[in-house]
């Protein structure tokens, strides 16, 4: 079964250190893996896609196929960075139906 | 605001009775989905609809669950006899086809809490 694992429900920090969110994927196929923000009181809404090899706020993330892995990194962690993070892989190709990870919560302390 | 809207936001209710949410989708996407969230988990695929046509739904769907989307625009979800395992938040998403792949617009979601 498809499966994305996300082993950090918190992941806390101080304003300027670097920032590591963790996701592993489990997929037989070529996977697309996305990972989604929500910011308090805010609805979920995309962050980043793998394919797109961009960044965004500062946040980037690299595939990983050999780990399985599609960690999303940021240098120096901003205190509006604080939010929770989905890891998401599609399973479903142009369907776009996604499997969320249990989310991280990042806080970034002052 | 032109984003992906859910009525109602909170409805609390007695175990088995029937409630119903309402999503509006960003009025151009074809597509859209149901998802479920439970606390300390992340949202689950329920259904997907393209325009009215239903084309997937999990097994998370019981017999208990139905959802429609009438002439492709809004969608309903209703659970029929309720059960307190149905708590939770329901999240309604639309994108379009051709899009960017994996990008869903989320609504803030219906949350529901069986007494």
């Amino acid at each position: 079964a498809q499966r994305v694992t996300q082993p950090e429900k918190l992941l806390s920090v101080f304003k300027g250190a670097p920032v590591e969110l963790k996701c592993n994927y489990s997929y037989s196929g070529s996977p697309e893996l996305f990972w989604y923000v929500q910011y308090s009181r805010q609805r979920l809404q995309l962050l980043l896609r793998h394919i797109s090899r961009e960044s965004i706020k500062g946040f980037t993330a690299d595939l990983n196929k050999g780990e399985t892995s599609f960690h999303l990194k940021k240098p120096f962690a901003q205190e509006e960075d604080s939010a929770m993070y989905y890891c998401a892989s599609n399973y479903g190709g142009a369907t776009n139906k996604l499997i969320f990870g249990t989310g991280t919560l990042l806080a970034v302390q002052p | 605001d032109t984003g992906v809207s859910q009525d109602p936001r909170h409805k609390i209710t007695k175990r088995g009775q029937n409630v119903t949410f309402r999503c509006d989708p960003i009025s151009e996407h074809n597509r859209l989905y149901w998802y479920r969230q439970t606390l300390g988990q992340g949202p689950e695929f329920l259904t997907y609809f393209q325009n009215e046509a239903q084309l997937e739904k999990s097994r998370l769907l019981s017999d208990r669950f139905s959802a429609e989307r009438p002439k492709g625009s809004f969608s309903t979800l209703e659970i029929q006899r309720t059960e307190q395992g149905d708590s939770a938040m329901y999240l309604c998403a639309s994108s379009l086809g051709g899009g960017r792949t994996g990008e869903l617009f989320f609504g803030e979601g219906s949350r529901l809490t069986v007494l």
